[in-house]
């Protein structure tokens, strides 16, 4: 069946420090692969998203490249900010059929100052 | 325009109550879904609704659940009796996105979540 495994946290960087937040996936088919974030007290929004292989999903700073070959989705971010500090959830979606998202166990980020 | 809402945002209950979370998605969105994440685990799908309609329940883990949109506006998910593993936070989920010839099609395909129903069962 379709699933998705993250890197377990927490990960803790300082502020501007480089960030990386493994993702691999199965799934029969082609998915389309997605990024979730919440934030403190909020709930689950879309953070950024690709359809197809090699597309690159960007948003807020972070980027994912859909690799249909190592079948990952890593986010990454160049910089981060103390405002980042969230859960991040990985997550694919069968593109035929009704939505059904497929979610990793997410990933607490924590960047202090 | 208001977003999913979702009400109660924490619930404490004792073993063997009763617990019902409700669910307003955003006007218009005909799809609704619920997610369940227990502490610590992934978030999973429970329910699918379809306007008023059922569309997929795989995810229900079982018969104490009990999830209604009736005139297919807002949803309430019950759980009777709550045991103790039932504790976790259940999101309710909005799109506007339409099937079509067995094809995703219509609308932008973004699910957008309300803030969660926190429950803990003692």
């Amino acid at each position: 069946g379709n699933s998705v495994t993250q890197m377990e946290g927490p990960v803790t960087l300082s502020e501007e420090a480089f960030l990386t937040i493994n993702c691999t996936y199965t799934a029969t088919g082609y998915p389309s692969l997605f990024w979730y974030v919440q934030y403190p007290g909020e709930g689950l929004q879309l953070l950024l998203k690709a359809t197809k292989a090699d597309d690159k999903g960007s948003n807020k700073g972070f980027e994912a490249t859909y690799r249909k070959e190592t079948t990952s989705f890593h986010l990454e971010k160049g910089s981060v900010q103390v405002s980042d500090s969230a859960v991040y959830f990985c997550a694919l979606m069968k593109n035929t059929g009704f939505q059904k998202l497929v979610f990793g166990t997410g990933t607490r980020l924590l960047v202090s100052p | 325009e208001a977003g999913v809402t979702q009400f109660p945002s924490h619930s404490v209950i004792e073993k063997g109550q009763t617990v019902t979370l409700r669910c307003d998605p955003i006007s218009g969105h005909d799809n609704l879904y619920w997610y369940r994440r227990v502490m610590g685990k992934e978030i999973k799908f429970l329910l699918h609704f379809v306007k008023e309609s059922k569309q997929d329940e795989s995810g229900m883990p079982n018969n104490r659940f009990l999830a209604e949109r009736t005139g297919g506006t807002y949803s309430t998910l019950k759980v009777q009796p709550a045991e103790l593993e039932d504790s976790g936070v259940y999101f309710c989920a909005s799109s506007s996105r339409v099937l079509a010839r067995g094809l995703l099609a219509g609308g932008t395909g973004e699910l957008f979540f309300g803030e969660g129903s926190r429950l803990t069962v003692l």
